[in-house]
């Protein structure tokens, strides 16, 4: 278990829906990371927050949005999804932004699923 | 941008056979880590090098850094059906400290 809890676990959803999946990051931690991983595209960076504020941007379409709550915990918004959005994402949680290396722990992910 | 080409995609070993996979970047990489995802778990962070040439063991696994840091292995010595996974090696990017992964290496281990 490494203390990042992701919810839900499973999202099946149709085509041109719009889901929300959170992510609480461990205790302490103020970075928080989204991945996206497929099989055609293997694990990709999507965004990262640090204390409430977006830190880092990577391969995220514009129909993907994401927040962090003045509690850290994040939520990342899919919207007008489409079939090529069926993926697991993972939430992972490092203590500070990358001034230093830090070690990242990943969630156990939610599998979504458009139909 | 940066990126890593990891081989082989998958290995299929006999349990006590040793396995080896690779990571290649066409730049200078600063840094490499080493990642390890179980079947339907989440990547598990396994240890990070940064000085060329370096190398690290963890019991059976032996990790290396190329001396042009152009290329990272990870060995493992005597394989056991616990390492069936996907070995992914990943560079920091920068100061922000988001991860860009490799293609990943499947490992199956027949007992």
């Amino acid at each position: 278990d490494s203390g990042v809890t992701q919810t839900p676990k499973h999202l099946i959803t149709a085509t041109g829906q719009r889901v929300t999946l959170r992510c609480s990051p461990r205790s302490g931690d103020l970075s928080v990371y989204w991945y996206q991983q497929s099989l055609d595209q293997g694990l990709q960076f999507l965004i990262q927050y640090y204390n409430g504020e977006e830190r880092a941007k990577g391969n995220i379409l514009e129909r993907f949005s994401a927040q962090q709550f003045p509690d850290l915990h994040s939520e990342l918004n899919l919207s007008s999804l489409e079939l090529g959005d069926s993926a697991l994402y993972f939430c992972a949680s490092s203590v500070g932004a990358g001034e230093a290396y830090n070690e990242q722990f990943f969630g156990p992910g939610t599998r979504l699923t458009v139909l | 941008g940066q990126q890593v080409m990891q081989i082989p995609q998958y290995q299929h070993v006999q349990e006590g056979e040793d396995f080896t996979t690779y990571c290649n970047s066409s730049t200078t990489l600063s840094n490499i880590q080493w990642y390890k995802q179980r079947p339907g778990g989440h990547p598990v962070f396994l240890i990070q090098l940064v000085k060329s040439g370096e190398v690290k063991k963890q019991k059976r696994l032996t990790f290396q850094f190329g001396e042009a840091k152009k290329n990272s292995s990870l060995h493992i010595t005597a394989t056991q059906t616990t390492d069936v996974g996907t070995y992914f090696c990943a560079l920091r990017g920068g100061a922000t400290n988001k991860l860009i992964f490799g293609t990943g290496t499947l490992l199956a281990v027949q007992p």
